[in-house]
């Protein structure tokens, strides 16, 4: 099965930061992978999928890239709405799994 | 638009059961998948399995086998989980989410065991 470690667990960082989290996969998955915002006390949502692509109506700043076994999520400018817990997660035709997530607050 | 309205939250005793309901709208609900996923106080999220909505066929991820069943209603576009011999450990928010991709998230549902 594909495991998926993301790093950092944690990060603080000011608003206006750019802020960049890893994603890494046990094996290639091409571009099988989204990535999810949780909000304190909320439900995920979907930000990005197929690596790259954004979710209607998801801010500009917010963006993915990667294939293979290596993805990035990268917030362009931090903004305070922005603090949650991101998570990485594949996806194939049987299997799902999630990355360990990423809490991010503001320094 | 598409919706997952969730059951209400559930306090249990440990050694009964529990069935969280998922009701769907605004698509078809034969056209996407459903999942479910878990998360422990504090913890990640944990994908549990999926149930294919057209034949209803449930996958389950390892260690959520033998004590948790999904299931469907079509009639009523509602996907259902339900968890037998509760334990202190399955406290937890329990999610419905649709599709292999997981495009949309139920609200949650928040299961107590305790005695």
């Amino acid at each position: 099965d594909v495991q998926l470690t993301q790093s950092p667990s944690s990060l603080s960082a000011s608003v206006g930061d750019r802020v960049t989290i890893t994603c890494q996969a046990s094996q290639d998955i091409n571009n099988d992978l989204n990535w999810h915002q949780q909000k304190p006390g909320k439900a995920p949502q979907l930000l990005i999928y197929a690596a790259s692509n954004r979710e209607t109506g998801v801010p500009s700043r917010f963006s993915g890239r990667g294939s293979g076994t290596q993805f990035t999520f990268t917030i362009s400018s931090l903004q305070p709405e922005d603090i949650a817990t991101y998570y990485c997660q594949h996806y194939d035709n049987v299997l799902r799994t999630f990355g360990q997530g990423t809490r991010l607050d503001i320094k | 638009q598409v919706q997952l309205v969730q059951s209400g939250s559930e306090l249990k005793k440990p050694g009964a059961s529990v069935k969280v309901s998922c009701k769907a709208s605004g698509y078809n609900f034969h056209s996407y998948a459903m999942n479910w996923v878990r998360q422990a106080p504090g913890q990640g999220l944990e994908w549990m399995g999926w149930i294919n909505t057209n034949t209803g066929y449930p996958t389950y991820a390892q260690g959520f086998t033998g004590r948790f069943v999904f299931s469907l209603d079509t009639s009523v576009t509602t996907a259902y989980l339900q968890i037998n011999s509760l334990k202190a450990e399955d406290t937890a928010v329990y999610y419905c989410a649709r599709d292999r991709v997981i495009d949309y998230w139920g609200q949650g549902t928040l299961v107590t065991v305790s005695s």
